[in-house]
């Protein structure tokens, strides 16, 4: 029932921006799409979400594609501990229930 | 910190066995969602109640079985426990229960080991 595609895993060197794409193309115009990582078997981290206009916070940045079908999540200067499972969710239903895919793996090079 | 909590951090039984999962949600927050993870299945989606009443299922098996309080503390019953419940249980809560923008924030999980 994944309704977004990620690539399983991304490099970033230290200091530089890393920036996670995601395809959600059968995305419905009242959708919001959430991103969340999640740290070795810790729960996972809410980082940013939006509907369709660019979203910033302190954590990340969050650009969201004008037709809305894709989305880049963007951590400005990735840190060591910005290593992670990044996951791309599209809430799906009414009551808000998330559908985890297999998420993209980050890992954040010295 | 989320401030949701869950207990025990750790739990270690047989097969066959009934245990019970704790979770708090964070103050102010109405909506509890059970997820399970484990090696070979990613995070899945258990269930969630909303001020008491259950709002939906996902992946849940018939021998698991939840509930909120009015206090909205959660609980997780699995009983008739096999080796293959193994995982890692995670409750997340939100504000809201029904459609919009409503994060969700995740509990630090109860890792469950059926032996």
């Amino acid at each position: 029932d994944a309704k977004t595609t990620q690539p399983p895993s991304m490099d970033c060197a230290e200091g530089r921006a890393a920036n996670l794409p995601c395809n959600h193309s059968t995305i419905s115009g009242n959708e919001y799409v959430y991103w969340y990582r999640q740290i070795h078997s810790q729960g996972p981290q809410y980082i940013i979400h939006g509907l369709k206009n660019n979203e910033t916070n302190e954590m990340a940045s969050l650009i969201i594609t004008e037709d809305r079908k894709s989305s880049t999540l963007i951590l400005p200067h990735a840190t060591l501990r910005d290593t992670a499972v990044y996951y791309c969710i599209v809430r799906v239903g009414r009551v808000g229930q998330f559908y985890f895919g297999t998420g993209t793996s980050l890992t954040v090079i010295p | 910190d989320s401030g949701v909590t869950q207990t025990p951090k750790h739990l270690i039984t047989a097969t066959g066995q009934r245990v019970t999962l704790r979770c708090s949600p964070r103050s102010g927050d109405l909506s509890v969602y059970w997820y399970q993870q484990s090696l070979d299945q990613g995070l899945q989606f258990l269930i969630q109640y909303y001020n008491g009443e259950e709002r939906a299922k996902g992946n849940i098996l018939e021998r698991f079985s939840a509930q909120q309080f009015p206090d909205l503390h959660s609980e997780l019953n699995l009983s008739s426990l096999e080796l293959g419940d193994s995982a890692l249980y995670f409750c997340a809560s939100s504000v809201q229960g029904s459609s919009g923008s409503s994060e969700q924030y995740f509990g630090p999980g109860t890792r469950l080991t059926v032996t």
